[in-house]
């Protein structure tokens, strides 16, 4: 059974930092990852999606890897700024069946 | 190009009545997911259609269910609601039934159980 986790449960940086956001997961076996941002009493926006066969993928100041033997995936932000400020959440997708499993997510917080 | 809509943006409903909660896919969509997001458990899947036919559904009981109609929209009914039952219900779209595909989400009906 699939299982994610990550660390840190939440973060509060000052503005500029760069950061590294960490997801595991249990079961190598999955068809991709995917990390999604969540603000308060809202949807999920996607942010990156790595497929199984990929290493890593980037979108602006986002980068995302992934390393299938170890079961972890990464999300580096760099120079963090106020409106980064959300709970990011990763995924994994395994199985079959297209059902994503979540991490609780991470809560960041970016102070000016 | 229009996301992932859904309906009503909040609902409120009293123990053991039903809720009914609708979802409209990006244009082009042929898969719907729903998923539930309650306080301190996290998002967990519940159902997933594509074209027309209920193909997974999470460990959610039987009063859970839903339907995918010929445009692709979705509607997830919860009948005999409990108190547990609170939480924002997240409905997503993808191109088609490919566990490549990229997952876009909705904002939400936050169900509210009194």
């Amino acid at each position: 059974k699939q299982e994610v986790t990550q660390i840190p449960a939440a973060l509060s940086v000052p503005e500029g930092e760069n950061l590294v956001l960490n997801c595991s997961f249990t079961d190598s076996a999955i068809y991709n990852l995917q990390w999604f941002r969540q603000d308060p009493g809202k949807g999920l926006t996607s942010l990156l999606l790595i497929q199984s066969s990929q290493r890593e993928q980037t979108s602006g100041r986002l980068n995302a890897s992934l390393d299938k033997s170890s079961g972890r995936s990464t999300l580096y932000i760099a120079a963090s700024q106020p409106g980064d400020s959300a709970t990011y959440l990763c995924a994994a997708l395994s199985g079959g069946y297209n059902k994503l499993i979540f991490g609780a997510g991470t809560r960041l917080a970016v102070h000016p | 190009e229009a996301g992932v809509t859904q309906s009503p943006t909040h609902l409120i409903k009293t123990r053991g009545q039903q809720a009914t909660l609708r979802c409209s896919p990006i244009s082009g969509h042929t898969s719907v997911y729903w998923y539930q997001q309650a306080l301190g458990l996290g998002l967990q899947f519940l159902l997933w259609y594509d074209e027309g036919e209920e193909r997974n559904r999470g460990n959610f009981p039987p009063r859970f269910s839903g339907r995918q109609f010929p445009n692709y929209s979705s509607e997830l009914n919860v009948n005999a609601l409990e108190l547990e039952d609170s939480a924002l219900y997240l409905c997503a779209s993808s191109r088609e039934g490919l566990a490549t595909d990229t997952q876009y989400f909705g904002p939400g009906t936050r169900l509210t159980v009194l």
